[in-house]
């Protein structure tokens, strides 16, 4: 099936640590991005990447960090330096054509704080 | 500074009591307006794409159009399975490659 995974489902975090969230896609697309949605707030982007290998940041980059090694993989990296990490974090995917372009999202990882 | 807001926050309806939701934009040079279904713990669902003024869409009891100024989704008769909260996004020429959501309308359809 083509889609879009994300892993792990829940993640908990302690004080001071790093922990990094997973985003697979099997569906050829160029681009990916990473959004952050919080209660009763509209999804923010914290980075996206248009080509393996560059990524830009989004509006809310601090304290988060990405790669984009292969084409099919951009996990990102909550670290210590996000004072708030709880968040329900979602990975998109989508493709151009035509100059048109529809972004497709994954089932979501839900970080929480210990 | 690019706006999407949309109202109402919250609606409930009837099984088969039809209704609108709308997202209503301030922006400068619209590329395109999305409307996603989230259903509580899931990733948001693609629906539609609208990208001019007069465009409509539709996929079952939903039905998506488009203004100058703000978007319409039109649910007809809808069921309890309709129940989540809509998604309203846009792309300018400002963002680049980044939706611009609104807030979101949770909607519960009892029967």
């Amino acid at each position: 099936d083509g889609g879009i995974t994300q892993s792990p489902k829940y993640l908990f975090r302690k004080e001071g640590q790093n922990v990094t969230l997973s985003c697979e896609q099997n569906l050829n697309h160029d681009a990916m991005y990473w959004y952050r949605q919080d209660p009763g707030q509209g999804l923010r982007l914290i980075y996206y990447s248009q080509i393996v290998n560059d990524f830009q940041k989004g509006d809310i980059a601090e304290g988060y960090s990405v790669s984009r090694e292969k084409k099919e993989s951009f996990p990102l990296t909550v670290t210590s330096a996000q004072k708030n990490p709880t968040a329900f974090y979602l990975c998109a995917s989508s493709i151009q054509r035509g100059g048109k372009e529809t972004q497709y999202f994954g089932p979501g990882t839900r970080l929480l704080v210990l | 500074e690019d706006q999407v807001t949309q109202s109402p926050e919250a609606l409930r309806l009837q099984e088969g009591e039809s209704s609108s939701l709308n997202c209503s934009y301030t922006v400068s040079g619209l590329r395109g307006l999305f409307w996603y279904r989230q259903d509580p713990g899931k990733g948001p669902e693609f629906l539609f794409t609208l990208y001019s003024a007069g465009e409509e869409k539709e996929k079952e009891r939903l039905k998506a159009t488009l203004t100058k100024k703000e978007s319409f989704l039109h649910i007809t008769a809808p069921k309890p399975e309709d129940s989540a909260t809509y998604l309203c996004a846009v792309i300018t020429a400002n963002s680049g490659y980044e939706l611009n959501f609104g807030k979101g309308t949770s909607l519960l359809v009892t029967p």
